[in-house]
This record gives C-alpha cells, sequence and structure tokens, in this order.
C-alpha cells in the first residue's frame, strides 16, 4: 500500500510566481490535510478537505493561498504571487472516514523562493 | 486553542542510552500522535495514542489522557534515532486538526 505521496519534492519558485503542490492520499483515504512548517516554527495547520469539499480553513491565509480536491485526481495547494516569507516545507497527510484515526503524513514539499 | 509542551527541549545521548520524552497539553484530546522527523525532514509515524500503552520494538509511549500528558520511551538509542520528535493532538472540537508541539531535538553520539 503506497504512502501518501506529495510532488514536487522541492520546488523553486521566484517572487511573484505561482506555486502548485500536489498531494495523492493513501488508497481508501478520502481524507486530506495540509500543513506547513515555516523555518524556525513548529508545524502549523492549514487546511483540511475531503472530496469536492473544504471542511476546515481556519489555518489557511486569507489571501493568494487556496486549496483543493478535485473528485478525480490529487489534492492542490495553491499560493499566488509567492514571497520569501512561503518558503517553507509543506505537507500533506491523509485519514480515512472514521473520525478518530490517525494521519499518515506525505514527504513534504519545499518550497523556496528566491 | 490547545497548547502542547514538549520537554526537553533538545537532549544529547550517547549511543545505547535510554530516553524519556515528554508532552503536556492544556486539554482533553481524542487524538494523539508521535512523529519522528530525520534530518532529511521526513515526518515519520510513531504512534496513534490517545490514551493507554503501545510498544513498537525500542520505541514505546504512554498517555494518561486523564492528567493530560503523553510520554515516550527510546529504549538503547542509536544514531539513527537522531532528529526531533513531535507530539502532536486533536480535541473534541477540531479532532481533524493537530496541533504539534514545538519538539524534541535528539542527538545520539556514536
Amino acid at each position: 500500500n503506497a504512502g501518501v505521496m506529495q510532488n514536487p519534492r522541492h520546488l523553486v519558485r521566484r517572487r511573484g510566481q505561482e506555486a502548485r503542490l500536489r498531494c495523492s492520499p493513501m488508497k481508501g483515504h478520502s481524507h486530506v490535510y495540509w500543513y506547513r512548517q515555516l523555518p524556525e516554527e513548529g508545524l502549523k495547520f492549514m487546511v483540511y478537505l475531503q472530496k469536492e469539499n473544504i471542511i476546515d480553513e481556519s489555518g489557511m491565509p486569507k489571501e493568494r493561498f487556496s486549496a483543493e480536491f478535485p473528485k478525480e485526481g490529487p489534492s492542490i495547494l495553491r499560493i499566488q504571487q509567492v514571497v520569501r516569507g512561503d518558503s517553507a516545507a509543506y505537507f500533506c497527510a491523509s485519514s480515512p472516514q472514521w473520525l478518530l484515526h490517525e494521519q499518515f503524513f506525505g514527504p513534504g514539499t519545499r518550497l523556496t523562493v528566491l | 486553542g490547545i497548547q502542547v509542551e514538549q520537554s526537553p527541549p533538545d537532549l544529547i545521548l550517547q549511543e545505547g542510552a535510554n530516553s524519556t520524552l515528554r508532552c503536556n497539553f492544556s486539554d482533553s484530546v481524542n487524538n494523539l500522535q508521535w512523529f519522528h522527523q530525520n534530518p532529511w525532514g521526513q515526518l515519520i509515524n510513531l504512534f496513534y495514542i490517545p490514551s493507554g500503552t503501545k510498544q513498537n520494538g525500542r520505541l514505546s509511549a504512554t498517555t494518561v489522557a486523564t492528567e493530560r500528558y503523553s510520554l515516550l520511551y527510546i529504549s538503547s538509542s542509536q544514531t539513527t534515532d537522531s532528529g526531533v520528535y513531535f507530539c502532536a493532538v486533536g480535541t473534541s472540537g477540531s479532532a481533524r486538526q493537530l496541533t504539534f508541539g514545538s519538539g524534541t531535538q535528539l542527538t545520539v553520539l556514536p
């Protein structure tokens, strides 16, 4: 059973460009979560999605960030007009439908904004 | 929101030594996980342990939910155990939103 997959593993963007991070959950998992790890900071929750629905986006910055989990295909975290402060490791996690269940994390995407 | 405190923040051990890492949380939880972030940055699931005790090889964990703490035990440490250990919790109001502690940086010397 393949684990959570994220791509790309490393992404370099110049200020003002767009970044698209992809996450494929584990087989059989219908819930996806995105977390961000900023340098010198801990891991912070960003957003929780089910297929075609955003359930909780309380941790998402109000501007430039968006997330989706379409009926077909991976979940996408999109960052528009990136700034240097967006440089971080972005982790995706997935879990099955049951409420009380562990989350399994992908290897992360390391975004560097030049 | 819930506060999660981990101690100690840093720990240096000689290979073969044992250690105990602690995670205190400020409210009731119904989800608690321990992770190891290896030197390559990957997050490895260690335990899903909202209550009780579990063991996996040289690692074991205990959560006493009523007293709001969890312990991670590492026995006979190896250099490959080095990295950061995170505790993360979910509460009844937001079980699916994990709140992470600041981690314990473990260095195991050969």
